[in-house]
């Protein structure tokens, strides 16, 4: 069956500092991959996704960056943290553009910039 | 453009019937969704309509009008469990590799 992996589950960083949060997903070959935002009371907010290894696409210019090394594996990261950056951070999974192929989500990480 | 609205919070008493509406405007379609999300978790995928009509599943209904751009979750005997946000997401056209555009979330709280 597949799995989702994400982590930290939380994280407290200050202003200035990096962010990397790692998204790892098991039994299954060439997913989609998204990373979502949730800010506090507010929706989801995709911030990037991915088809394929090195393919990523932005939805919102903002402080961070997405990579995606290997097939399975998706990585947000920041070079400098703003207190903006702060929220709840998803990553998701899916195959297939039709049909019932929803997202599976991992558990997420609250980041808290300081 | 993407919009998609439902109530912010809803309340509901225990073995009630609560109905979450959702209404969307976007650049394409192709199927709408329905997560529950409790408070501090990921979301869970409830339920999915791409045709016009109601969907059963136990507890839970879900019902669309693409024509009207319009969907409701229709929730039965309602328990204290289901205390939660329930999100309404829409998936852009057939190409678009299956991104799902998220309302706001409706918080439901059930009493006793």
């Amino acid at each position: 069956s597949q799995t989702i992996h994400q982590w930290p589950a939380t994280l407290v960083q200050p202003v200035g500092s990096p962010l990397s949060l790692e998204c790892t997903v098991e039994g299954t070959s060439n997913p989609n991959l998204y990373w979502y935002r949730q800010a506090a009371g507010r929706g989801l907010q995709l911030l990037f996704y991915s088809v394929g290894i090195g393919q990523i696409s932005s939805e919102v210019p903002q402080n961070l960056s997405a990579s995606r090394p290997q097939d399975r594996q998706f990585i947000l990261s920041s070079k400098k943290l703003l207190l903006s950056d702060s929220g709840f951070y998803l990553c998701a999974w899916s195959v297939g553009s039709t049909g019932n192929y929803g997202y599976t989500f991992g558990s997420g990480t609250r980041l808290t910039v300081v | 453009g993407q919009n998609i609205d439902q109530p912010t919070e809803m309340t509901a008493t225990e073995g009630a019937i609560v109905q979450i509406n959702c209404t969307y405007q976007t650049s394409g379609f192709n199927g709408l969704f329905w997560y529950q999300q409790h408070a501090g978790e990921a979301p869970t995928f409830l339920s999915y309509n791409v045709l016009d009509g109601l969907e059963e599943k136990g507890r839970f209904s879900s019902f669309l009008s693409r024509s009207k751009g319009y969907s409701y979750l229709l929730l039965k005997e309602l328990q204290m469990k289901d205390s939660a946000s329930y999100l309404c997401a829409v998936r852009g056209p057939a190409g678009g590799y299956n991104k799902l555009i998220f309302g706001a979330g409706t918080r439901l709280a059930v009493h006793p």
